[in-house]
């Protein structure tokens, strides 16, 4: 069965670059959320969206954006890197289906700051 | 701010014993959603229990709920070295919008499980 697609998998960028991570969701769900997750932490909500609308947000910088597009896959623009944002960063993709909703996760995209 | 809180934070257990893991939260949930880690790897999603469930089984594993006390367990039964992983409870807040109900996660510590050969 299809999963949802991350890319690039690991990511290494200088303080101050810009970093854009690709999300691509399982096939007919229409909701994604990004989720960051820190060295031995665990996974916090950024944002999501639903039907390419921003649905809700998280502990998300102002540095970061993101957006869903037509095809349903979502991209996380990264600006203004710093040592912190180190982290795997996670994507998990769901179809809305009444009161219960199981979100299935992507690989995750290790980013490096250095 | 941090919804669940796991217990313990680290578990090491013979191959063939059983694994208890347990979750606590904090605020009212729609369900609660345990998931698995391999190092560094992504989330698989194990088993989701409804709030209004109080025990489900799937496979080796069996959770329970308590939402009187807000909280959750995990049991793995007959466990086996691939066992081996973090496991996480996470729980839904959820967000009516219109047009439709959005859930995001919101995760505990998570506990550290070795399966000894």
């Amino acid at each position: 069965a299809a999963g949802v697609i991350q890319s690039p998998r690991h990511l290494i960028k200088e303080k101050r670059e810009t970093a854009t991570l690709k999300c691509y969701p399982i096939p007919r769900h229409d909701t994604v959320y990004w989720y960051q997750q820190g060295p031995g932490q665990d996974p916090q909500f950024l944002i999501s969206f639903y039907e390419k609308m921003q649905s809700d947000k998280g502990s998300i910088p102002d540095r970061f954006s993101a957006q869903q597009f037509s095809d349903y896959h979502s991209e996380l623009n990264m600006s203004s890197l710093e040592l912190g944002d180190s982290a795997l960063y996670f994507c998990a993709s769901s179809f809305r289906l009444g009161i219960q909703e199981t979100q299935y996760f992507g690989p995750g995209t290790r980013l490096l700051v250095l | 701010s941090q919804q669940g809180e796991e217990d313990p934070q680290a578990l090491s257990i013979q191959e063939g014993e059983n694994a208890t893991m347990n979750c606590s939260y904090k605020t009212s949930i729609n369900n609660l959603q345990w998931y698995r880690q391999n190092s560094g790897r992504g989330l698989v999603h194990l088993i989701l229990i409804r709030s209004n469930e109080r025990e489900k089984h799937s496979g080796r594993l069996r959770v329970t709920l308590d939402t009187s006390k807000k909280s959750s367990s995990l049991l793995i039964t007959a466990s086996r070295a691939a066992d081996t992983a973090s496991y996480f409870c996470a729980t839904d807040a959820r967000r009516v919008n219109s047009g439709g109900s959005n859930y995001k996660l919101t995760f505990g510590k998570g506990t550290l499980l070795t399966v000894n050969p």
